[in-house]
């Protein structure tokens, strides 16, 4: 299996920071990469798919980057409503694995 | 508008079958490829499978034994079964559908149903 490892596990910040998760893998992937976002008590809700495409009806204080194994999840301006958590997922090669969340909290 | 509704049992008794329905609207079932996935209470992520339409479905390999995936064209819906469960199977699970022009990325997902494995 691939391994997602994200980084940090958790992170406090303030409203209006710019904050940036990573996610390593364990080997070298193509463009599937995925950015979720989940907060207490709902499903996940994607963010960035293919890397670096903003799903639609996400603001664009989301950005995603990254080749290889290193990829990155941006929040430009920190927002109240941001603080969740959140998980990197490949679908370069089966089965699909998520990394083990980032936990964004407010300082 | 497309929604994911997850349906069955809340509970199930140690090494008997689980088994749950999504039940898909505002989107064909023959469209896309479509994903169970579930999380047990208070820790991450894990793909279970997934199903396009008459296609052999994929598993994850830690699974593979236990898990069966399935399609009704006819209701519009997909099943998970789960067998020989244990208190390790206890999480909230979740039908999910894989995108196309979001390719390879989990764009609807449903609520979520809690399954506790328990006597």
């Amino acid at each position: 299996d691939i391994q997602m490892t994200q980084s940090p596990s958790s992170v406090s910040a303030s409203v209006g920071d710019r904050v940036t998760i990573t996610c390593r893998a364990s080997q070298g992937l193509g463009s599937w990469v995925a950015w979720y976002q989940q907060k207490p008590g709902e499903a996940p809700k994607l963010l960035i798919y293919a890397v670096s495409n903003l799903q639609s009806g996400v603001p664009s204080r989301f950005s995603g980057s990254g080749s290889g194994t290193d990829f990155t999840l941006t929040i430009s301006s920190l927002q109240p409503e941001d603080f969740a958590i959140y998980y990197c997922q490949q679908a370069n090669g089966f089965p699909y694995t998520f990394g083990q969340g980032t936990k964004l909290e407010i300082k | 508008q497309v929604q994911l509704q997850e349906s069955g049992p809340g509970l199930v008794k140690p090494s008997e079958t689980l088994s749950l329905t999504c039940t898909v609207s505002g989107d064909s079932i023959k469209s896309h490829y479509w994903n169970w996935i579930r999380q047990p209470p208070g820790k991450g992520l894990e793909w279970i499978g997934y199903m396009f339409d008459s296609r052999s479905p994929s598993y994850n390999p830690s699974l593979r034994s236990r898990v069966t995936i399935s399609i009704d064209t006819s209701k519009n819906q997909f099943s998970l079964k789960l067998t020989s469960v244990t208190a390790a199977d206890t999480a909230v699970y979740y039908c999910a559908r894989e995108g196309i022009v979001a390719a390879a990325s989990l764009d609807y997902w449903g609520q979520g149903t809690l399954v506790t494995v328990s006597s």
